[in-house]
C-alpha cells in the first residue's frame, strides 16, 4: 500500500517570499512518481510538478521546484517569490510503476496556503 | 481548447433520483479516471478506463456505474442517489495505463448536491 501524508496545518506567507509545503510518503513501490496538484478556491485540480523516483534532480517548472529527500520519503514543494493568485489548497500524490492496487494515484489530505499582501 | 471537460458543472438532484455526469478528453490519452472529493477535501479514485477497459474499481457502491463508449468518453451513472453521495466528482485523464507515472490531468468537476 502507499501512503502521502500532508500534516502541516494551514500555511501563510508574505507575497514575494518563499514558502515549503511538506509531503512524506511511504509505499512498497521500487519505482514511482511524486506529483503536486494545485486546487485555488474555484475548485479545478492543477498540475504543477512531477519527480520521478530514479531521477538524478529535483524537479523545477518556474516558481515551482521539489525539494526530493529519497532515504528520508519526503518531497516537499519549494514555491519561490509567492504571489497573491498562490493561496489556494496543495494536494500530494504518489504513483506506483507496477501495476496493482499501487498504480492508483494516491493524494494526501491537502495544505491550504494563503499569501498575505 | 480545454483539454479535460465535464458537465455538467453543478449538479442539484433529490434523493433517490439517477443522474448521470458526462467527461471528454481532447488529449488523445489512452486512460480516463473518476474521482470523488468529499467535504473534507479528501480526494478518492472511483475508477479507471484504459482504452474502454474498466482497469481500476475501487470499493464504490454498484450505484456508481461508469461507462466509456469511447477512450476520449467516460460518462459516470449513479442510480438512486444518496445524500451521502454530495461531493465534488473529477474527471481525469493520463497516457498510460496502470503502472505508469505519467501525468493525470483533470477536469473542472461536477459539484453533486443531493437534497
Amino acid at each position: 500500500a502507499q501512503k502521502i501524508t500532508q500534516t502541516q496545518p494551514g500555511m501563510f506567507v508574505q507575497e514575494k517570499e518563499a514558502v515549503t509545503l511538506d509531503c512524506t510518503y511511504d509505499t512498497s513501490d521500487p519505482s514511482y512518481g511524486l506529483f503536486w496538484y494545485k486546487q485555488p478556491s474555484s475548485g479545478e485540480m492543477i498540475f504543477l510538478i512531477y519527480q520521478g523516483s530514479y531521477d538524478q534532480q529535483n524537479a523545477t517548472e518556474g516558481r515551482y521546484s521539489l525539494n526530493f529527500q529519497k532515504a528520508r520519503k519526503s518531497a516537499n514543494l519549494v514555491i519561490s517569490a509567492s504571489q497573491l493568485g498562490d493561496s489556494a489548497m496543495y494536494f500530494c500524490a504518489m504513483r506506483g510503476t507496477l501495476s496493482g492496487a499501487n498504480s492508483k494515484l494516491t493524494f494526501g489530505k491537502g495544505i491550504t496556503l494563503s499569501v498575505r499582501p | 481548447d480545454t483539454a479535460v471537460s465535464q458537465t455538467p458543472k453543478y449538479l442539484v438532484t433529490q434523493m433517490g433520483n439517477d443522474k448521470s455526469i458526462k467527461c471528454e478528453q481532447n488529449l488523445g490519452h489512452d486512460t480516463m479516471y473518476w474521482y470523488k472529493q468529499d467535504s473534507k477535501k479528501f480526494l478518492k479514485i472511483m475508477f479507471s478506463y484504459n482504452n474502454k477497459e474498466l482497469i481500476i474499481n475501487e470499493t464504490v457502491p454498484n450505484r456508481f456505474s461508469p461507462k466509456s463508449p469511447d477512450k476520449a468518453h467516460l460518462n459516470l451513472h449513479i442510480n438512486s442517489l444518496e445524500l451521502g453521495d454530495s461531493a465534488v466528482y473529477f474527471c481525469a485523464s493520463s497516457q498510460a495505463p496502470a503502472g505508469g507515472t505519467d501525468t493525470q490531468y483533470f477536469g473542472p468537476g461536477t459539484r453533486l448536491t443531493v437534497l
